[in-house]
């Protein structure tokens, strides 16, 4: 069965420093993956998905088959940033499972 | 384009009641996902349609149904209401299998 696991609820870090945000997923077949984002009463949007190998407002995530894991990073956190992320694997026929969510609060 | 529109905004249900929830997808998709949201959890898929035909399904009972109508816009019906179904449910619409485009969702509440 095919699971997405985001392991904290809550993250805080102070403007500037690195962040993280966890994904894991269990899938027996091919995995694409996809971060989104919902900003503070906007809808849930498109942030970035591993085939397209880019980075949108400087976050980036890399796909590891071997820990199965797709973590988000970014170097330098803004308070822009602070916001709902959500990890999300795609099966075959565009069904989506998403995790349950971490929510990032940048201090300034 | 306004992209992808639900309708009504909120709604208040008492169990048993059935609910009909609405979608209009976004310019040139024609596929359209339903996605059920409980507090404190991600989104989770009821199921997906296509050519006006149910195309892919969730672990959802058959209390959820739906239907496409051919410009594309769909509706979600939930009979025999139950507390658990008090939730957010989004509309998400594509081109295809491509990427999913999502609305503001409807917050239904079950008294």
């Amino acid at each position: 069965a095919q699971r997405v696991t985001q392991p904290e609820k809550l993250l805080s870090v102070f403007k500037g420093a690195p962040v993280e945000l966890k994904c894991n997923y269990s899938y027996s077949g091919s995995p694409e993956l996809f971060w989104y984002v919902q900003y503070s009463r906007q809808r849930l949007q498109l942030l970035l998905r591993h085939i397209s190998r880019e980075s949108i407002k400087g976050f980036t995530a890399d796909l590891n088959k071997g820990e199965t894991s797709f973590h988000l990073k970014k170097p330098f956190a803004q308070e822009e940033d602070s916001a709902m992320y959500y990890c999300a694997l795609r099966k075959t026929g565009n069904q989506f499972y998403f995790g349950t969510g971490t929510s990032l609060t940048v201090i300034p | 384009d306004a992209g992808v529109t639900q309708s009504p905004t909120h709604l208040i249900k008492t169990r048993g009641q059935q609910v009909t929830l609405r979608c209009s997808p976004k310019s040139g998709h024609d596929t359209v996902s339903w996605y059920q949201q409980a507090l404190g959890q991600g989104p989770q898929f009821i199921f997906q349609y296509y050519e006006e035909e149910e195309r892919q399904r969730g672990n959802f009972p058959d209390r959820f149904s739906g239907h496409q109508f051919p410009n594309y816009s769909s509706e979600l019906n939930v009979n025999a209401l139950l507390l658990g179904d008090s939730a957010l449910y989004l509309c998400a619409s594509s081109p295809g299998a491509d990427t999913q485009y999502f609305g503001p969702g409807t917050r239904l509440t079950v008294l």
